[in-house]
């Protein structure tokens, strides 16, 4: 198993510009969620999906921000517009059940820079 | 608002020695609690998972243990090696929102 895969690993864009990250969870895994890493505030949930259906978005923090899973083996997050303040790590999580019923396993996560 | 905390924020010690990493949350309404290890650049690792009804859970040099009535845990490494270096956090899922709420962990140096 190849384990939870996220691209890009690294991506550096101009403020305004629209960025995509992309989510394979593993398969046979029927949640998928998406954090945000900073020093700042540690990690924060922003969405997570069960069977492809969003159930809780109030982490995403504006609507700049959404998310699609539009089948079991993938999903993405995109932000539009990217702002500096964007700036942070975001992973990519999947598991069998819910958050903490069975263990969450990470991607390595997409770096993300905004300038 | 369930707030969880870790101290130490860093933590260095000599090979060998035994420690302990702490955890503390605001809320003891929780259904469970997870330790979790990242490497740098890497995502998060599941260590161990702790059922609410549980008090310690036990994998090879590691063993966690939990008091939910005082809201602390703690993450007990053994024999610490250099490749036990990492950062260490704590997650707990509360049972009024059912999310995974993270400390901000500790940095775990292991010198030769």
């Amino acid at each position: 198993d190849a384990g939870v895969i996220q691209s890009p690993r690294h991506e550096v864009t101009e403020m305004g510009q629209e960025v995509t990250l992309r989510c394979k969870p593993i398969s046979g895994h029927d949640y998928l969620f998406w954090y945000r890493q900073t020093m700042m505030r540690g990690l924060e949930l922003l969405i997570y999906f069960n069977n492809n259906v969003p159930i809780d978005d109030s982490g995403m923090p504006e609507d700049r921000f959404s998310a699609k899973m539009p089948n079991a083996s993938f999903s993405t997050l995109k932000i539009q517009p990217s702002e500096p303040r964007d700036s942070a790590v975001y992973f990519c999580a999947s598991s069998l059940g819910p958050q903490g019923g069975s263990p969450l396993h990470f991607g390595n996560g997409t770096r993300l820079t905004v300038t | 608002k369930q707030e969880v905390t870790q101290i130490p924020a860093a933590l260095s010690v000599p090979e060998g020695e035994n420690l302990v990493l702490n955890c503390s949350f605001t809320d003891s309404a929780i259904y469970n609690l997870q330790w979790f290890r990242q490497d740098p650049g890497k995502g998060l690792t599941s260590l161990l998972l702790i059922q609410s009804s549980q008090r310690e859970q036990t994998s090879g040099r590691l063993n966690a243990s939990l008091d939910k009535s005082s809201g602390r845990s703690t993450l007990y490494i053994a024999a610490s090696q250099p490749g036990d270096s990492a950062t260490y956090l704590c997650a707990v899922i509360s049972s009024n929102t059912g999310k995974l709420i993270f400390g901000q962990g500790t940095t775990l140096q292991v010198k030769p």
